[in-house]
């Protein structure tokens, strides 16, 4: 089966660096996602991970080891707005469903002034 | 350009009733995914469809049921709802079928039943 955890909670903040983690089991391994998730919207897109190694989007960061079966989010300079869920999901790995993302229960992200 | 839309945004039932939910993908993806999300949780695989046809099924009961139309927009229907179906059904869109492309959700729609 599948599994991925991510931390339910964390505060920083604002101005702030925090780095939210992702672990996941999979039987392989098809790509990984990051979304935010504001209170009753809908999950926004971040990034999206393949290989191993960093990839940097403005204040946001993502990394993927693959032998690890671990990910990052890296969000730096922390803003009041940044205060949300994310949401580590990644693609089935069997090749005729890849399309079906599994997704982590979500990391509460909460910035204090 | 438009996202993704959903239609309606909440939406109030009692038990043994039946909802259809409906979503249009953004402009040129054909691919449209269901996902429910309950509070406090991820969201989970309920379909995937493309090109009309059922590409995709996760571990929902038969009270759940979806279709795609020619203009790629999708409605998914579930009967005989039952208190745990409350939560918020998440319609996403991507290009294709060949599972590399991103998933974009639109704004959901939120069902409580009673």
């Amino acid at each position: 089966g599948q599994n991925i955890d991510q931390p339910t909670e964390m505060t920083a903040t604002e101005g702030a660096i925090v780095q939210i983690n992702c672990t996941y089991q999979t039987s392989g391994f098809n790509g990984l996602f990051w979304y935010q998730q504001h209170a009753g919207e809908a999950p926004t897109f971040l990034s999206y991970n393949v290989l191993d190694g960093l990839e940097e989007k403005g204040r946001f960061s993502s990394f993927l080891s693959r032998s690890k079966g671990y990910s990052y989010l890296l969000l730096k300079e922390l803003q009041m707005k940044d205060s949300a869920s994310y949401l580590c999901a990644v693609r089935d790995p069997r090749m005729d469903s890849s399309y079906k993302l599994i997704f982590g229960s979500g990391t509460r992200l909460l910035v204090r002034p | 350009d438009a996202g993704v839309t959903q239609s309606p945004t909440h939406l109030i039932k009692t038990r043994g009733q039946q909802v259809t939910l409906r979503c249009s993908p953004i402009s040129g993806h054909k691919s449209v995914s269901w996902y429910q999300q309950v509070l406090g949780q991820g969201p989970q695989f309920i379909f995937q469809y493309y090109e009309k046809e059922e590409r995709g099924r996760g571990n929902f009961p038969d009270r759940f049921s979806a279709r795609q139309f020619p203009n790629y927009s999708s409605e998914l229907n579930v009967n005989a709802l039952l208190l745990g179906d409350s939560a918020l059904y998440l319609c996403a869109s991507s290009l294709g079928n060949w599972g590399l492309e991103t998933q974009y959700f639109g704004p959901g729609t939120r069902l409580l039943v009673l």
